[in-house]
């Protein structure tokens, strides 16, 4: 099946700082990308859904200019948590579709942010 | 809004029991069901899937029915194994629309013992 690579897996870093995160599809093409959060032991929280070329469209209550969503590429979309605080941390998981229709979206392995 | 409502945890089994996991949806279109599911620190692997009414899905023994008149999805396997132990998510999606994200679950966890 379809591989979605997302780096890096895990993270800490200090409050204050910038933190990207990267979404790769490594063997088709992605218009559109999924950025999730995943708090402990709960399901996935949908935040922003990034066009290629266009600006993200982001889920009610989720800071656009905390967490900064590029989508350069048909393969690349980035997340960048901004000044992060450790309240930040959180599993953040990238989930992309391929151009053609009637696809399932496939999974990034996730990314552990821990900030400290 | 569409809305997946599964059954929750956590779900503990011995090893060769049955597995039932519930999942019901709310739609307002024709949405494709699936469920995937998480091992401890990974992201999401599609387990299986049904795109319409009445199709069943499976995937390593487990198996799940979409029925449009129960709008539900419940996942089951006849013989659990201490390695099916994870979580869950039952998730819909309109597969017609490319830029449409998937709908979760809340996950449920299973935890099978030898």
């Amino acid at each position: 099946g379809a591989v979605v690579s997302q780096h890096p897996s895990r993270v800490i870093c200090k409050s204050g700082t910038s933190v990207k995160i990267e979404c790769r599809s490594l063997d088709f093409q992605a218009t559109t990308m999924f950025w999730y959060r995943q708090f402990p032991k709960q399901s996935l929280m949908l935040m922003a859904t990034s066009n290629e070329g266009s600006k993200a469209t982001y889920e009610q209550g989720v800071e656009k200019d905390k967490f900064l969503i590029n989508h350069a590429s048909l393969t690349l979309s980035t997340l960048t948590v901004t000044s992060a605080h450790p309240e930040d941390s959180s599993f953040y998981i990238c989930s992309a579709r391929d151009q053609g229709m009637n696809t399932e979206a496939f999974f990034g392995q996730g990314t552990r942010l821990t900030v400290v | 809004g569409d809305s997946v409502t599964q059954m929750e945890g956590p779900v503990t089994l011995s090893e060769e029991a049955f597995l039932t996991i519930n999942c019901t949806y709310t739609a307002t279109g024709y949405p494709s069901l699936f469920w995937y599911v998480q091992y401890p620190g990974e992201g999401l692997q599609l387990l299986l899937k049904a795109t319409k009414a009445d199709d069943k899905g499976s995937n390593k023994g487990f198996e799940a029915t979409y029925r449009k008149e129960t709008t539900s999805f419940h996942l089951e396997k006849g013989s659990v194994q201490v390695s099916d132990s994870a979580v869950y998510f039952c998730a819909l999606s309109d597969l017609n629309q490319a830029g449409t994200a998937l709908i979760f679950g809340k996950g449920t966890t299973l935890s099978v013992s030898s």
